[in-house]
This record gives C-alpha cells, sequence and structure tokens, in this order.
C-alpha cells in the first residue's frame, strides 16, 4: 500500500525566506503525488500534483514541488514566504489503482514578520 | 463550476446521541465522493468512499456509517456518538471515470465535539 511521511510537523520561517516541507513516498508503482494547503477552520485546497509529465511541478501562490524517484521524494518549495503562507501543508499519494488518497500527518508552518 | 456544501459547521453533541452531517456536491454529475476525519496532529484519515448511488467502502471499522442516497449527496451517520467520535470531518469530492490522479475537492468541514 501506498504512503507518505511527512518529515518536521512544524516549520517556522521569517517573513521572505524560503520555505521547504519534506515529503516521502513509498509506493510499488509510480505514484500519483499531491500537495494541499488548509487554513483554520476550513477544508484542504490543492496547490499542485505530480502526474509523471514533468518532474518539476509549479502550483499556485508561488509553490512548487520536485519529484525525485532515487530519492522516494516530492518536496514542497517556495523562494520567499509571505504571511498568508501560514497553514498547514498536507502530501498525498495515490498509487494508481484507485481513487483513493493517503496523506501525510501534516506540517504546520508559521511565518515571522 | 462545481461546489460542495458541508454542514452544520460546528456541532457539540453529548455522548450516546446520534448524528447526521450532510454533504452536497453541485455542477457534475456521478462524482466520487469521500469521507475523512482529521484528528490533531494526525492528519487525514479516510472513512468512507463512494463511487455511486447505494455503492458505499468502509476503510476503518468505528461507530459511523454513510449513505448515498442520491448521486451528489453523501451523508456520515451514527447511532450512537462516543467521545473519540470528536474531530473535524471533511467531505471530498473527485471525477469519476477519469484517471486516478483527478484531484480531491474538500468541503469546508464540520467541527464535531462529543460532550
Amino acid at each position: 500500500a501506498q504512503s507518505v511521511t511527512q518529515l518536521g510537523s512544524h516549520v517556522s520561517v521569517s517573513e521572505g525566506a524560503l520555505v521547504l516541507l519534506r515529503c516521502n513516498y513509498s509506493s510499488s508503482v509510480p505514484p500519483y503525488l499531491f500537495w494541499y494547503v488548509q487554513y483554520p477552520n476550513q477544508g484542504l485546497q490543492l496547490l499542485l500534483k505530480y502526474t509523471s509529465a514533468a518532474t518539476l511541478v509549479k502550483g499556485i501562490n508561488g509553490f512548487e514541488a520536485e519529484f525525485k524517484k532515487s530519492e522516494t521524494s516530492f518536496h514542497l518549495t517556495k523562494p520567499s514566504a509571505h504571511m498568508s503562507d501560514a497553514a498547514e501543508y498536507f502530501c498525498a499519494v495515490s498509487d494508481r489503482s484507485d481513487y483513493k488518497l493517503s496523506f501525510g500527518a501534516g506540517t504546520t508552518v508559521t511565518v515571522r514578520a | 463550476s462545481q461546489t460542495i456544501h458541508q454542514w452544520p459547521a460546528t456541532l457539540v453533541q453529548p455522548v450516546g446521541s446520534p448524528l447526521s452531517l450532510e454533504c452536497t456536491v453541485e455542477g457534475t454529475s456521478n462524482p466520487n465522493l469521500y469521507w475523512y476525519r482529521q484528528a490533531a496532529g494526525r492528519g487525514l484519515q479516510l472513512l468512507f468512499y463512494s463511487v455511486g448511488i447505494g455503492q458505499i467502502s468502509s476503510e476503518v471499522p468505528q461507530n459511523l456509517s454513510a449513505s448515498r442516497p442520491q448521486d451528489r449527496q453523501f451523508i456520515l451517520s451514527s447511532k450512537k456518538l462516543l467521545l473519540s467520535d470528536s474531530g473535524f470531518y471533511l467531505c471530498a469530492w473527485s471525477s469519476a471515470g477519469g484517471s486516478y490522479n483527478s484531484p480531491l475537492h474538500f468541503g469546508n468541514g464540520t467541527r464535531l465535539t462529543v460532550t
């Protein structure tokens, strides 16, 4: 079965600094990978998804993620953090056999002024 | 455009009382529908999903059940709530019949507190 591990439950960055959120996946087949963002008391919004068309995926709000098969990773980055980036971020994986997604435990991002 | 409605936004219920959470989707036909539960620091746990009317798959044995009486309606129920049922419940939909890379689209969730 597929799964993802998000390293670090909390990340604190200064405004304008690089945001790096780590996600490693486990899947027996080439996976589909997703990043979602959740603001307080709201549902999740899709940031970006990897479907094997390109290893570097650009998403909304200036985020991007790179698929690295050799490292089984799909880390999320943003060059310059903004206060509005404060939220919880989830990595998710699908193993292409059904319509279910498995989510990581989430990483909460705090942005310091 | 497609929209998903989930209600109520917050709910406080005593132990042993019944539960009914409703979710409806507009602007699409025959969607895949999902119920997730989110507990603090534990990510999202898939509870149920449905690929069609009357078709429900249960992922985790528990005190809850789900039903899909209409194409775009998904209901989460319990006959008797437990304290452990407290959490943030999220309904989601995805496009059916397409690739397995179709993303999920989430409602705004229901915060359930069982007292």
